[in-house]
């Protein structure tokens, strides 16, 4: 069963705006992830906060995670047509698990 | 430094054949993963290997069985394939169980 589910499934910016994508999960966790797909392509890791940690930024990205309501947020600032793709947050379970359970992704459209 | 390569690109076969898709990766990693991806549905994971001659069964490991003979190699066998097994395959590695994943770029296969 999907362990983090993005919202909303489909966000259409203008370029230049803010995007922000939200991901819930169900059990505690050691770390959360967010990958980029872009279309035909493998996902690419962009960032990975832990469970100790509330904000972390790289670049244009900045990550939050609320463990009291079990939630993190990725904002991208200054959106370009290039941010197009599909987002998608990944979770362990806390006990040290091997494995990533992925949501459904989150479709970004940025239009120039 | 190629990364993941997964090979075939593309594939497709007729119920009840068989077929191999092949991993490889050059970074050392201790940790491979295959997962499939379909519409609507995200990533599910199907069977995954934390080291050289072990593996696991994911979410979904009906219908395919793996191999780790080699510590670069990740091997996914389709014995009898079937339509519901139509789908994008992905396959990923990584030092540590939760540390970040690097994906292949994908096989795509059609069962008819």
């Amino acid at each position: 069963s999907q362990q983090g589910e993005e919202d909303p499934q489909a966000l259409s910016i203008q370029e230049g705006e803010n995007a922000t994508m939200n991901c819930s999960y169900k059990t505690s966790i050691n770390n959360l992830q967010w990958y980029r797909q872009n279309s035909g392509r493998g996902l690419v890791h962009l960032i990975l906060i832990r469970s100790n940690e509330r904000e972390k930024h790289s670049g244009r990205l900045r990550v939050t995670l609320d463990t009291s309501k079990k939630s993190s947020s990725l904002l991208i600032t200054a959106s370009r047509a290039a941010d197009t793709a599909s987002y998608f947050c990944a979770t362990d379970a806390q006990g040290g698990s091997e494995k990533l359970v992925f949501g459904k992704g989150t479709k970004l459209t940025v239009n120039p | 430094n190629a990364g993941v390569t997964q090979t075939p690109k593309f594939r497709v076969l007729k119920t009840g054949q068989s077929m191999t898709l092949l991993c490889a990766q050059d970074m050392n990693h201790e940790y491979m993963y295959w997962y499939r991806q379909d519409p609507g549905m995200g990533l599910r994971l199907i069977h995954y290997s934390v080291g050289e001659g072990t593996t696991a069964k994911g979410e979904v490991p009906d219908g395919y069985n793996v191999s780790r003979l080699k510590k670069q190699n990740f091997l996914l066998g389709l014995e009898s394939a079937a339509p519901s097994q139509t789908s994008v395959y992905f396959c990923a590695s990584s030092y540590f169980g939760n540390s970040p994943l690097h994906f292949g770029n994908g096989t795509r296969l059609t069962v008819t």
